[in-house]
């Protein structure tokens, strides 16, 4: 099994930019969530999902889409970039082990906005 | 919704001596709290993690515990070596929405 892969490694995007983040898994992991990670702030969930056609904010939001049209994918849109979003952002996938949800993290994207 | 309290931090030990990094936590309904270690440039992985219904785990050098009372919870790792270097993230779930909450991570350098 690969995991969870996450597509483009690094990314460099200009203010008003946009661009989609791709995140997929060979697990067959019901649930899905992207994070994306700062200096002195850990991890802080954006969005998340708990199935195909399933999603739901999360902790930061604003400024991000996603959508998940098969349990394997679960791509992240930056409609319009703002170099705030300059981050590293990760995907992780989970599934229920007796009611909790062991998450499993891909390898990052680190995101440059300028 | 849940708030996960880790100081931001660096923890310098001597190799082989023990390291413990302590969390908070503030929903009282929270059930699941893993602990993910990040080496430089690397992505989490979990080492550990430990249920509501239990008060310790222990696996090979590194140990949680949870105090449910207190609301507080602690990674220790005994006889440190060079590669426990790394950011150590504690996190906390309710379990039945898939969401974890993470602290802000510490820093733990062993020297050698």
């Amino acid at each position: 099994n690969a995991g969870v892969t996450q597509t483009p490694k690094f990314q460099v995007l200009k203010t008003g930019q946009s661009m989609t983040l791709q995140c997929a898994q060979d697990m067959n992991h019901e649930y899905m969530s992207w994070y994306r990670q700062d200096p002195g702030m850990g991890l802080r969930l954006i969005h998340y999902s708990v199935g195909a056609g399933i999603t739901d904010q999360g902790e930061v939001p604003n400024g991000y889409n996603v959508s998940r049209s098969t349990t394997e994918d679960f791509p992240l849109r930056l409609l319009s970039a703002a170099p705030s979003q300059t981050s590293v952002y990760f995907c992780a996938s989970s599934y229920s082990n007796k009611g909790v949800y062991e998450q499993y993290f891909g390898p990052g994207t680190r995101l440059t906005v300028t | 919704g849940e708030n996960v309290e880790q100081h931001p931090s660096t923890l310098s030990v001597q190799e082989g001596d023990s390291a413990v990094i302590k969390c908070t936590y503030s929903d009282s309904a929270s059930n699941y709290f893993p602990w993910y270690k990040q080496e430089l440039g690397k992505r989490p992985q979990l080492i550990i993690d430990i249920r509501s219904n239990v008060g310790e785990k222990k696996d090979q050098r590194i140990a949680v515990t949870l105090n449910k009372t207190a609301k507080h919870f602690s990674l220790h790792i005994t006889e440190t070596q060079p590669e426990d270097s790394a950011v150590y993230f504690c996190a906390a779930s309710t379990g039945g929405n898939n969401r974890l909450a993470f602290g802000k991570g510490n820093q733990v350098v062993v020297i050698p």
